[in-house]
């Protein structure tokens, strides 16, 4: 079976500083990994996705992700959070039987200016 | 590129009476799949299609259902709504349904049930 955990339901950082948003992850099989940010009142964008080529993952607006086998990780960072990154982000893995997605619960992410 | 287009955006209706929504996905995607939003019960798939066949359900009861026409479009019905039914309703398509692709996802469709 297939599962997502995000470890923290909300998360606090001041402008400027970095920013972690941690995931762990389950799956009987090879996962693909993907991380979601939902503004308020929008859809989802993708922000980066792995699928077994490199495990340090760059996406856009400066995030990137690690992931790491052995620990059943997909963290998301920042260098340097800005204002308008302030939003829901979800975690979400997926493998190849059934190939639906599972999300995590999401981290609602506040940014203090 | 045209993304994804769910109709209507907001959405009132009565307990007992039945809904149904719409997504058209992005030109040449063929997979298209939809999920339910609440602040309870956070993100939850419904199902997916692809050329037409539904591929995969999730745990919900057969009040939702759904379809996909030829044209890769998708709706989504509710029967007999109950007020546990308002949620945001969110529909994704992929170019395929295989797990290493992308969904891209609409704005989705706020449903109250009164």
């Amino acid at each position: 079976a297939q599962s997502v955990t995000q470890l923290d339901s909300h998360v606090s950082v001041s402008e400027g500083t970095p920013v972690l948003l941690r995931c762990n992850y389950s799956s009987s099989y090879s996962p693909s990994l993907f991380w979601y940010v939902q503004h308020p009142n929008k859809g989802l964008q993708l922000l980066l996705k792995y699928t077994s080529a490199a495990t340090l993952v760059k996406g856009i607006n400066g995030f990137e992700a690690e992931f790491k086998k052995s620990e059943t990780s997909f963290h998301l960072t920042k260098p340097s959070a800005h204002m308008s990154d302030a939003a829901e982000y979800f975690c979400v893995v997926s493998v190849n039987t059934g190939n639906q997605f599972y999300f995590g619960t999401g981290t609602s992410l506040t940014v203090i200016p | 590129k045209a993304g994804v287009t769910q109709t209507p955006r907001y959405l009132i209706k009565t307990r007992g009476q039945q809904v149904t929504l719409s997504c058209s996905p992005i030109s040449g995607h063929r997979s298209v799949s939809w999920y339910q939003q609440t602040p309870g019960q956070g993100l939850q798939f419904l199902f997916e299609y692809f050329s037409e066949t539904q591929r995969n359900k999730g745990n919900f009861p057969g009040r939702f259902s759904g379809r996909q026409f030829s044209n890769s479009r998708s709706e989504m019905n509710v029967s007999t709504l109950e007020l546990g039914d308002s949620a945001l309703y969110l529909c994704a398509s992929r170019v395929e349904a295989i797990a290493n692709t992308e969904a891209f996802f609409g704005q989705g469709t706020r449903l109250t049930v009164v």
